[in-house]
């Protein structure tokens, strides 16, 4: 099974601020990394798939780089609505398997 | 609108079973993969289940394997989750969400609200 780790675990910023998320997988799985945002009592919502493009709506504020083993998502300059959690999912085994990472909370400085 | 909605929610003592309803709307169901996500109180996500638009392929994590099954109906534009021998450790918010599959990416596009299912005597 492949496994997914992110860090931080957390981290605090403020308005405006550069924000970098990485996520790591325990083997290489190309460009098969989506990242999703989601905020307290609210569903998950799909930011990024295929490790770098933007899902419609997405602010271009947002953005996924990386292949392999090792993924970035940067939020360029972060605005109110941006502090959520952030998790990243491999679907490079899917549809047998999909697996999350543990995810990344952004809160106030 | 593209809409999920989750439904069958409920309190259930260890050992029982369930039944979780998804109720799909503003798409052509029939056309789309679908998934069950569960997220345990305070946790991270973690993918529970898959069924192909046909129902011809279903694929389950390992801690639900034998205990849980997945189906659809096409024709109520629905998909569900029969959930049996249920334990503690399957306390959770279970979410619907669409399977889309573009640019050779699987990903889930469309997620429902949630439904809560709490096992516990």
């Amino acid at each position: 099974d492949i496994q997914m780790t992110q860090s931080p675990s957390s981290l605090s910023a403020s308005v405006g601020d550069r924000v970098t998320i990485t996520c790591r997988a325990s083997q290489s799985i190309s460009t098969y990394l989506n990242w999703y945002q989601q905020k307290p009592g609210k569903a998950p919502q799909l930011l990024i798939y295929a490790a770098s493009t933007l899902q419609s709506g997405v602010p271009s504020r947002f953005s996924g780089s990386g292949s392999g083993t090792d993924f970035t998502l940067t939020i360029s300059s972060l605005q109110p609505e941006d502090f959520a959690t952030y998790y990243c999912q491999q679907s490079y085994s899917a549809p047998r398997e999909f697996t999350f990472g543990p995810g990344t909370k952004v809160d106030f400085k | 609108e593209v809409q999920l909605v989750e439904s069958g929610g409920y309190l259930v003592q260890p050992g029982g079973s369930l039944r979780l309803s998804c109720a799909a709307s503003g798409f052509t169901f029939s056309s789309y993969w679908m998934t069950w996500v569960r997220q345990a109180p305070g946790k991270g996500l973690e993918w529970v289940a898959n069924i192909k638009r046909d129902g011809s392929e279903k694929y389950y994590v390992d801690s639900v394997e034998g205990r849980f099954t997945i189906s659809r109906d096409d024709a109520k534009n629905s998909v569900y989750l029969q959930m049996n021998s249920l334990r503690a450790e399957d306390t959770a918010i279970y979410y619907c969400a669409r399977g889309t599959y573009l640019l050779g990416s699987r990903h889930m596009d469309v997620w429902g609200r949630g439904t809560t299912v709490t096992v516990s005597s």
